[in-house]
């Protein structure tokens, strides 16, 4: 079965600072990898995904995240935070059969 | 992309009664449709695939019984929490799969507070 694991619940940062939000997964397949962002009440919103091709995956908001096969990682950066980027971050992995698992997210906090 | 819409956004209800919410994917047609829960400073956990004009698919340890899924047509799908309990107090959220691989587009969500 396939699983995520992201550390940390909540993580504050600066504004201005590095974003980094970290992403385990484990997969019996090749993995097809997602981050998404939610705000208040709200659903959730694709900033980026990895499938094939390059490692090095851009997204919107400045975001961008790189799949290291050998680590089994996924991990988020944004070089410089901003206060709207105060939200819950999610990682998932698709499981080959159209579903998603889940990370349990990080709720980032952005200190002016 | 896919917007999504869900109804209602928030709901009260009383414990035994049933609600029923609705995903709707107003600019593409769906063949599929996911439902998932949310438990407060949780992940998403799936719940069932909804399949059009077939029986939904519902994960392991989900009572299909009690969370009732239709799929109707390509546009709709409801989940109906039937003899509703404090403990299915949750955030319900929906979404579409597009064309892309493994691409969801999420509805906003549901708030369901059972009295």
């Amino acid at each position: 079965a396939q699983s995520v694991t992201q550390l940390g619940s909540h993580v504050s940062v600066s504004e201005g600072a590095l974003v980094l939000l970290r992403c385990n997964y484990s997969s019996s397949v090749p993995p097809y990898l997602f981050w998404y962002v939610q705000y208040p009440n709200q659903g959730l919103q694709l900033l980026l995904k990895y499938t094939t091709g390059a490692t090095l995956v851009k997204g919107i908001n400045g975001f961008e995240a790189e799949f290291k096969k050998s680590e089994t990682s996924f991990h988020l950066t944004k070089p410089s935070a901003h206060m709207s980027d105060a939200a819950e971050y999610f990682c998932a992995v698709s499981d080959g059969n159209n579903r998603l698992a889940f990370g349990k997210g990080n709720q980032v906090v952005v200190i002016p | 992309g896919a917007v999504v819409s869900q109804h209602p956004s928030r709901v009260i209800c009383k414990s035994g009664t049933s609600v029923k919410i609705e995903c709707r994917s107003l600019d593409f047609q769906a063949t599929t449709m996911f439902w998932y829960r949310q438990f407060p400073k949780k992940s998403l956990m799936l719940m069932a695939t909804s399949n059009e004009g077939s029986k939904a698919t519902y994960e392991q340890g989900v009572e299909k019984d009690k969370f009732l899924i239709n799929h109707a047509s390509l546009t709709l799908s409801t989940l109906t929490v039937t003899s509703a309990h404090p403990e299915d107090s949750s955030f319900y959220i929906c979404s579409v799969q597009t064309g892309g691989p493994y691409e969801q587009y999420f509805g906003p969500g549901t708030r369901l507070t059972v009295t």
